[in-house]
């Protein structure tokens, strides 16, 4: 089992907010990375420190992090966001990096 | 344009070695990690483990040490995951990514390897 722990699944309604979370221990000390993968495709970087967007994400996505929990929050979910999504940091021991179990998000 | 292309999908028979490939371009190859995520089908994404091709730092995920071997070729920009002995269980998509140390995030992908195991 993973040290990062995601719920497995997540609806929200087209156009509404969504927060997915990312809890472990290691998060008190270093920041997630967050990941969207769509069916076939190759995981696409879409958060990473306190809350940085790589090139070409839309601003809708933010991350944020308190204590033990990372989170991902997309404001206005678009059809298009219906994904996988997975956090990325350290382990515990802070010495390797492992992913969170992913969070299946679903656009209603 | 930062490019990580991967080698051709593979079917092999349990007990075989294979090596796969993962090449880099448009950026400092040696300058940046370049990690192995495996996802077996229907599952999420695992870390296997990390390389830094300047100085060929590796560093393995304890679920993943002593089950394979990860290099690089800075000569000509490129990583590698091995196996010696595969096994059915071995059959997954495997994915390259670069891990600027800067933003610990994995920021470019390959397309991914699938590795099939089957008798």
């Amino acid at each position: 089992s993973s040290e990062l722990t995601q719920d497995p699944a997540v609806s929200v309604a087209l156009g509404q907010t969504v927060r997915i979370t990312c809890q472990g221990d290691s998060l008190r000390s270093y920041y997630a990375s967050w990941y969207q993968q769509k069916p076939g495709q190759a995981p696409v970087l879409v958060i990473y420190g306190k809350n940085n967007r790589p090139s070409g994400i839309p601003d809708r996505f933010s991350g944020s992090s308190s204590g033990n929990t990372a989170s991902l929050t997309i404001t206005g979910a678009q059809a298009e966001d219906e994904a996988d999504y997975y956090c990325n940091s350290r382990d515990s021991s802070g010495n390797h990096l492992t992913f969170g179990g992913g969070t299946k998000l679903t656009v209603l | 344009e930062v490019q990580l292309v991967q080698s051709g999908a593979e079917v092999k028979k349990p007990g075989e070695s294979l090596k796969i490939s993962c090449k880099g371009s448009g950026y400092s190859f040696t300058s940046y990690w370049i990690g192995w995520v495996r996802q077996m089908p229907g599952k999420g994404l695992e870390w296997m483990g990390i390389i830094y091709p300047g100085d060929s730092d590796t560093r393995y995920s304890p679920s993943f040490q002593g089950q394979v071997t990860i290099s690089a070729d800075k000569s000509i920009s490129t990583a590698y995951l091995q196996w010696s002995s595969l096994k059915a269980s071995d059959t997954a998509m495997y994915y390259c990514a670069r891990f600027p140390a800067t933003i610990s995030g994995f920021d470019y992908w390959g397309q991914g390897t699938l590795v099939t195991v089957s008798s």
